[in-house]
């Protein structure tokens, strides 16, 4: 069992849908949890951090953990066709690496 | 956030030769840094992890001696592919972090070919 686990998709939605990414870990140890976006032929770029439990927004994004079921995901709201990338979570310890799930294809159509 | 900068953006070059990638941590201090390898449509692979001053860290099957990493400073990390080969054609991005369970960030990544 691969330590974070993510649908690879693609996710193809509307304008205007709400998306749910999702991801679901093994650690029980990972305290800290990340989204990244990577648009084609770009580095990732940081979207939610989160540690612990607990929701968080940020604009369109809300960020959702769940350790007892050891579950995250990410909605994003109203999207649009600029949020079209792969979405990555990441997770990990206070004693090792951020492990990185595969990664989720978005295609938000006009 | 923090910007980690990345050069070059792209390089082309002849089998053979070597290819140095510099990542620096433009604002912060960057404990560890990162290098990964991305082939299209694929997701990361974690190539080694540097600390400040001391040797890399490979991961298995990584070739310490054809990726040579050197992170000389909090701020610069280096990885330089030696004698290249077109198999060695990638996506290659660094990523830094301050510490243990801090925010990690990447640079733009730099695209490979060798010819």
């Amino acid at each position: 069992q691969k330590e974070v686990e993510q649908d690879p998709g693609p996710l193809s939605v509307p304008e205007g849908a709400i998306v749910s990414l999702n991801c679901t870990y093994s650690n029980s140890a990972f305290q800290y949890f990340m989204w990244y976006r990577q648009y084609s032929r770009k580095g990732p770029e940081l979207l939610m951090y989160t540690y612990s439990s607990g929701n968080k927004e940020d604009g369109r994004f809300t960020a959702q953990v769940d350790k007892s079921s050891k579950y995250i995901s990410l909605f994003i709201r109203d999207s649009q066709p600029s949020d079209s990338a792969t979405y990555l979570c990441a997770s990990g310890g206070s004693q090792g690496n951020l492990i990185f799930g595969k990664g989720t294809k978005l295609s938000v159509k006009p | 956030g923090a910007v980690v900068s990345q050069h070059p953006s792209w390089v082309i070059c002849k089998s053979g030769t070597s290819v140095k990638i510099e990542c620096r941590s433009l604002d912060f201090q960057a404990t560890t840094m990162f290098w990964y390898r991305q082939f299209p449509k694929q997701s990361l692979m974690l190539m080694a992890t540097s600390n400040e001053g001391s040797k890399a860290t490979y991961e298995q099957g990584v070739e310490k001696d054809k990726f040579l990493i050197n992170h000389a400073s909090l701020t610069l990390s280096t990885l330089t592919v030696t004698s290249a080969h077109p198999e060695d054609s990638s996506f290659y991005i660094c990523s830094a972090r301050i510490g243990l369970g801090e925010k990690l960030f990447f640079g733009s990544g730099t695209q490979l070919s060798v010819l």
